[in-house]
């Protein structure tokens, strides 16, 4: 499969679980990042990796904990989490910039639709 | 800290007319302009961007203008289709001189043409 993939599409979780989300991309890229799609809200950018280390992290609560094996692979495990975590998960890739001038444009993934009990 | 904000939230038009999408930004260091069409269920995909050396870019239907001074951009979608219903994001990056795109996000405007 081409592009950004993302699994699992949707997840139902009870705030005790642990699960994990896997994206993964075929572009060639080394950079990836995680967003947090809620609903009537921006975009919110969790985290980002730039040649498989993480050179970004947004606030984001301790229940959330990325992890980058290779510039093809990123995942997001879960554990405790919250109703109001609830929301669409995506995940995107680029190029690292060629410099703070020329950034890259990012592939977005099709998410994980994630519902928190 | 950095903040897109992006106007009108909802838009109706019909089909053959204009549409815009106006969003300014706070970082004037910023220099890098996506916009990203998602339609409903589907992952955002860039449909146009601009770069802080140009004005203006134009791609078919679709336009987009940058003011720097104004910290303003623009969408402009001409004779629109049914097709171009869908939720439109503004964003901004760079300014933070690393290596990586941090983009910020404008909070959406779903365009609704009416056929």
């Amino acid at each position: 499969e081409t592009g950004v993939t993302q699994t699992p599409r949707h997840l139902v979780m009870g705030m005790t679980n642990k699960k994990s989300l896997k994206c993964e991309q075929h572009l060639g890229h080394n950079a990836m990042y995680w967003y947090k799609q809620s609903a009537k809200k921006p975009l919110e950018l969790m985290f980002v990796y730039s040649l498989e280390e993480r050179v970004e992290n947004n606030s984001v609560p301790s229940r959330f904990s990325p992890e980058c094996p290779n510039s093809s692979h990123l995942f997001l495990h879960l554990h405790t989490l919250q109703p109001e975590d609830s929301a669409l998960y995506l995940c995107a890739s680029s190029q690292l910039a060629g410099g703070p001038g020329f950034p890259h444009t990012q592939y977005f993934g099709p998410g994980t639709r994630l519902t928190v009990l | 800290g950095e903040n897109v904000e992006q106007h009108p939230s909802t838009l109706s038009v019909q089909e053959g007319d204009s549409a815009v999408i106006k969003c300014t930004y706070s970082d004037s260091a910023s220099n890098y302009f996506p916009w990203y069409k998602q339609e409903l269920g589907k992952r955002p995909q860039l449909i146009i961007d601009i770069r802080s050396n140009v004005g203006e870019k134009k791609d078919q239907r679709i336009a987009v203008t940058l003011n720097k001074t104004a910290k303003h951009f623009s969408l402009h979608i001409t004779e629109t289709q049914p097709e171009d219903s869908a939720v439109y994001f503004c964003a901004a990056s760079g300014g933070y001189g690393g290596a990586t795109n941090k983009l910020i996000f404008g909070t959406g405007t779903l365009l609704a043409v009416q056929p």
